[in-house]
């Protein structure tokens, strides 16, 4: 149990809609970042958050976006959903401390567009 | 560019010892890790190096070398709930963010 948790455990949408995934970060953490995974893929970074501001991002359109709140719980958007968004969306929380920063990860939520 | 490479999937038997090599491509290497991650399932930490050398925890050893761009984590006394996917990770710094570079994972199966 990793105190992460991540709403819902699944979803199934149409291409052109949007969508919006949920994550409670463990309590004490102040970063949480966000990853895509294919099956059979490792995780892709997608961003993360540290005190509620966007701090790193990779390779993905602006259509993915994100917000963290003051409780630092945080929400990823995805507009305008491609059949290629269909994955496990993964968020994890850490607290920023450097060196041995270790992620805990929420169970994901697995993105379906049809 | 950025590049993690690891094998796509390894055999081993119950009981016995594996080796999963990652080797790594980055800019700003500021640590690597190691992560487990059993199938349906979020990828739970097992390791962390950030300087050269060998580090223990149990049945699990991560080793590193910076100057060679490697590192591997040893896997003892091989039992069937170690069967799962191994993911390499590198944290890369660029500026002042960190983001993980992530491997696309060993898979690794035990037989009995």
């Amino acid at each position: 149990e990793t105190g992460v948790t991540q709403s819902p455990t699944h979803l199934i949408k149409t291409r052109g809609q949007q969508v919006t995934l949920r994550c409670s970060s463990q309590s004490g953490h102040n970063t949480v970042s966000w990853y895509q995974q294919a099956l059979g893929q490792g995780p892709q970074f997608i961003f993360q958050y540290y005190r509620e501001e966007e701090n790193g991002r990779g390779n993905f359109p602006p259509r993915f976006s994100g917000l963290q709140f003051p409780n630092y719980s945080s929400e990823l958007n995805v507009n305008a959903l491609e059949l290629d968004d269909s994955a496990l969306y993964l968020c994890a929380s850490s607290r920023r401390q450097g060196g041995e920063e270790k992620l805990f990860f929420g169970s994901g939520t697995q993105l379906s567009v049809l | 560019g950025q590049n993690i490479d690891q094998p796509t999937e390894m055999t081993a038997t119950e009981g016995a010892i594996v080796q999963i090599n990652c080797t790594y491509q980055t800019s700003g290497f500021n640590g690597l890790f190691w992560y487990q991650q059993h199938a349906g399932e979020a990828p739970t930490f097992l390791s962390y190096n950030v300087l050269d050398g060998l580090e223990e925890k149990g049945r699990f050893s991560s080793f590193l070398s910076r100057s060679k761009g490697y590192s591997y984590l040893l896997l003892k006394e091989l039992q069937m709930k170690d069967s799962a996917s191994y993911l390499c990770a590198v944290r890369d710094r660029r500026d002042s963010n960190y983001q993980l570079i992530w491997g696309a994972g060993t898979k690794l199966i035990i037989k009995p």
